[in-house]
């Protein structure tokens, strides 16, 4: 079974500084991707980043970047010099090859507040 | 603006009401999901659609009835709904396993 895990229900980071979600996940496939999402108050999901499994270079997209390690299941978020409007709700998820090929397994969320 | 667009994006309905909720992408995925977000709780996947085809029903009342008329659109009928259905429905669409989905901006839905 596919599992996603994010143990910070909320946290809190000073404007301009840097920030590490948590994610951690459990999957039996060899093959899958791992995926970060922002959801503001408006509701819509933003992708942000990806990260396959078989990517050896952890995965970079401006300000945010994903510290991926293989063996402890892990796929931290990261952003850097954050910005009042980095405030909202992030999920961590994982789709995987096998038979739930088309499925997406999301976390239970971390709201971000990024204070002035 | 993702590709992916619903409709309507606020919905009242009495409980004896029947309404639908609509989802057209036109991105060439071929995957489509219906989500339900409840306030506190994690994204509930509900139903996936794979080349039109329903590949996946995580357990969802029968008063919530998919249908994919083709691999655009995807709606969610309802009827009967109980207070608690009251919640953001998402949508999204995707291809293969290396790919992100694209969300819709969701349809909160509230229940009378």
């Amino acid at each position: 079974a596919q599992k996603i895990t994010q143990t910070q229900p909320g946290m809190f980071v000073q404007e301009k500084e840097a920030v590490t979600l948590d994610c951690t996940y459990d999957t039996s496939d060899q093959s899958y991707g791992l995926f970060w999402y922002k959801q503001p108050s408006s509701g819509e999901m933003i992708f942000l980043i990806y990260q396959g499994s078989y990517d050896e270079q952890n995965a970079t997209e401006g300000r945010y970047s994903l510290n991926f390690q293989k063996a402890r299941k892990s796929a931290n978020l990261v952003i850097s010099a954050s910005q009042l409007g980095d405030s909202a709700m992030y999920f961590c998820a994982m789709r995987a090859r096998g038979e739930n090929f088309n499925k997406f397994y999301f976390g239970s969320g971390t709201k971000l507040n990024v204070k002035p | 603006e993702t590709g992916v667009t619903q409709t309507p994006r606020h919905l009242v309905m009495g409980m004896t009401n029947k309404k639908s909720l609509k989802c057209e992408q036109h991105l060439g995925h071929n995957a489509m999901y219906w989500y339900k977000q409840s306030a506190k709780k994690p994204l509930e996947l509900m139903f996936v659609y794979n080349f039109k085809e329903q590949t996946e029903n995580n357990s969802v009342p029968s008063r919530f009835s998919p249908e994919c008329p083709n691999s655009s659109h995807l709606f969610l009928h309802l009827h009967t709904l109980q207070p608690e259905d009251s919640a953001l429905y998402l949508c999204a669409s995707g291809l293969g396993v290396n790919t992100e989905a694209f969300f819709g901006q969701g349809t909160r839905l509230t229940v009378v």
